[in-house]
């Protein structure tokens, strides 16, 4: 088990709806990256927070936003649903924002756009 | 877009035997990480190799890499049936972000 933490572990939305999930990461770590993981795929990069400033950003539009706080938990914000947007959300916390930083995930939230 | 892709995409053997699953990238990368995911949860980080390096080891995992081919290998050795997940691998080409593949399902019989 890691020391990262997400919430809520389910999460059934309508298309429309907007929805907002959490990540706590782990202590001593001020990177957090989001990650999209559709059944059956690996998952996909959405985008990554350092020290609060976002420092980067995958292919996906908007719609998909987020905020990192001041101890380095972060929100991911997804407007207006739509049915595509069902997957496994992930988040990972590292000590830096480099690639060869090892990233600690989290269990996942499992989102239903319905 | 996923860079990488994971070959074969499901593996199935007996406890004991030896697991090899292969990932061919696109670009040029920094580094390589394998990861492995049990049934939909999070992922944990099995192993870096680093552009330069050839071969690296940890425990009974064995990670090759070959730039020219663009091309890695993972192989467990005295597989467990506890070592039944998904298995994928990850690059950065050349940025701060890691890529993921589309994942090796292996499955370890009793």
């Amino acid at each position: 088990e890691t020391g990262v933490t997400q919430s809520p572990t389910h999460l059934i939305k309508t298309r429309g709806q907007q929805v907002t999930l959490r990540c706590s990461s782990q202590s001593g770590h001020n990177t957090v990256s989001w990650y999209q993981q559709a059944l059956g795929q690996g998952p996909q990069f959405i985008f990554q927070y350092y020290r609060e400033e976002e420092n980067g950003r995958g292919n996906f539009p908007p719609r998909f936003s987020g905020l990192q706080f001041p101890n380095y938990s972060s929100e991911l914000n997804v407007n207006a649903l739509e049915l595509d947007d069902s997957a496994l959300y992930l988040c990972a916390s590292s000590e830096g924002p480099l690639s060869y930083n090892e990233q600690f995930f989290g269990p996942g939230t499992r989102l239903t756009v319905l | 877009s996923q860079q990488g892709e994971e070959d074969p995409q499901a593996l199935s053997i007996q406890e004991g035997e030896n697991a090899t699953m292969n990932c061919s990238y696109k670009t040029s990368i920094n580094n390589l990480q394998w990861y492995r995911q049990n049934s939909g949860r999070g992922l944990v980080h099995l192993i870096l190799i680093r552009s330069n390096e050839r071969e690296k080891h940890s425990g009974r995992l064995r990670v090759t890499l070959d730039t020219s081919k663009k091309s890695s290998s993972l192989l467990i050795t005295a597989s467990r049936a506890a070592d039944t997940a998904s298995y994928f691998c990850a690059t950065d080409h050349n940025t701060d972000k890691l890529i993921f593949g589309t994942g090796t399902r292996l499955q370890v019989f009793p």
